[in-house]
């Protein structure tokens, strides 16, 4: 399975502001996805991320509060704009196995967002 | 309304009990089911199905799909303290390849 990182694991931002995610995997790979997870509650995708093509947004999530990048196959990050206390949650990012089929998606760490 | 739903939704037992969690589905174009234990941040991956009927086995876990009846269930046999965790079912659609979540199961097991 892809090894994946995720920076920062944490972080405590005041409302208003901009973070950025980043998100790297030690091998190339054709999808990535991004995730929330508030508080208590189960995984939902806010996007897809494709190399080389602008990103592929849920119901629910825009380009504008969420903006993502994916400059290579190993490579991606997403920005929480203009942040407010309901954007605290975990944030991560995870990818395929790449081996054709149905495929298994792998995980990052995740990061802790909390909005004060 | 919910395509994935798994149930209990919470879970109290023993060190050395067995527990059976399950996970129906409602989604068109299956592609496969997921399994994953949240302990902290990370889902790890526990098991993916594809077929009906085949029993895939990690250990003390085990899981069996039925695409007729659309469910799966994840069997933790003579459970640990470390088996607590959230366990996630994520069912898979194809064409899009989006992965549906569950509300979790959260599993504590005691001493």
């Amino acid at each position: 399975s892809a090894v994946i990182s995720q920076k920062p694991s944490r972080d405590i931002c005041q409302r208003g502001t901009s973070l950025t995610i980043q998100c790297q995997v030690d091998s190339q790979v054709t999808m990535m996805f991004w995730y929330r997870q508030q508080p208590g509650q189960s995984l939902t995708l806010i996007a897809t991320a494709n190399q080389g093509s602008e990103a592929t947004y849920e119901s629910g999530f825009v380009i504008d509060k969420f903006p993502i990048s994916r400059p290579n196959l190993t490579f991606s990050t997403l920005t929480v704009s203009n942040m407010s206390p309901e954007d605290s949650s975990i944030y991560l990012c995870s990818v395929d196995s790449g081996q054709g089929g149905p495929d298994t998606q792998y995980f990052g760490p995740g990061t802790r967002l909390t909005v004060l | 309304e919910d395509k994935v739903v798994q149930s209990p939704l919470s879970l109290v037992v023993h060190e050395g009990d067995t527990v059976t969690l399950n996970c129906s589905y409602e989604v068109t174009n299956f592609r496969s089911l997921l399994w994953y234990k949240q302990e902290k941040k990370a889902p790890t991956f526990l098991f993916m199905l594809t077929s009906s009927g085949i029993e895939k086995k990690s250990g003390r876990l085990s899981s069996i799909l039925d695409k007729k009846e659309l469910f799966s269930i994840l069997n933790i046999t003579a459970t640990q303290t470390g088996d607590s965790a959230v366990y996630l079912c994520a069912v898979l659609e194809g064409g899009s390849e989006k992965l549906v979540f569950g509300k979790g199961t959260k599993l504590t097991v005691n001493p």
